[in-house]
């Protein structure tokens, strides 16, 4: 069975500071993805990663930047905290076929909030 | 516009009886894959089946089945024999094969239903 985790499932912090959300995958994908889930929006897609060391921006970047120094994990970073990032984050991977059926697999999700 | 729509904010059912989550979506595109995932209140998106716009059958999984209806761009999800367990949010998503580049293992989200089985 696939694996997502992320490093934590409620995460607290204060509005100014620099927040590192991590995931790993433990199935030798080649895709992995970082999207926020918001009530009322469903899920959107910030940035993603097709290899190690290569990203594309999502539909929502702003205020984000994302790491991919190894091929399971995969790290979204908030530079600078703000109120209107608090949300719920999900991290999926998926194996990168290049195939419509290419499934994706999340992890539990990671619920922040911006105080 | 939106590529993924999910009339029904909210279902009710009662527990061993079927029920239908909408989902119409819009592409220009003939060749397309559509997804239905689960996520109960502990978070987590279970992937539950697949149609491809290409596939002659409607898909199904267990007690999953998926109702394609092309000239429609619909592709409801049909549960049947609902179960306490079965109480969760559902999304409904699409990948278009044109979508270019890298960017063609991007997933478009619907706004998600939540189904409520009652006992």
């Amino acid at each position: 069975d696939v694996k997502v985790t992320q490093s934590s499932r409620y995460l607290v912090k204060r509005t100014g500071e620099k927040v590192f959300l991590e995931c790993v995958q433990d199935m030798d994908h080649e895709n992995m993805f970082w999207y926020r889930q918001d009530p009322g929006l469903g899920l959107r897609l910030i940035y993603f990663s097709y290899d190690v060391k290569m990203k594309e921006k999502g539909d929502i970047p702003e205020g984000y930047s994302v790491s991919r120094e190894k091929k399971e994990r995969f790290s979204l970073i908030l530079e600078s905290a703000s109120t209107n990032q608090t949300s719920m984050y999900l991290c999926a991977s998926s194996l990168g076929t290049a195939m419509l059926r290419d499934t994706q697999y999340f992890g539990p999700g990671t619920r922040l909030t911006v105080l | 516009a939106q590529k993924i729509t999910q009339t029904q904010p909210g279902m009710f059912v009662q527990e061993k009886e079927a029920v239908t989550l909408d989902c119409t979506y819009d592409t220009s595109d003939q060749s397309y894959g559509l997804f239905w995932y689960k996520q109960p209140s502990s978070g987590e998106m279970i992937f539950l089946i697949y149609q491809g716009s290409y596939d002659e059958q409607n898909a199904t999984e267990g007690r999953y089945s998926l109702n394609f209806q092309k000239a429609r761009k619909s592709a409801n999800l049909v549960i049947s024999a609902s179960q306490l367990g079965d109480s969760a949010m559902y999304f409904c998503a699409m990948r278009e094969a044109n979508a270019g580049g890298t960017s063609y293992g991007k997933l478009t989200f619907g706004q998600g239903t939540i189904l409520t089985v009652h006992p």
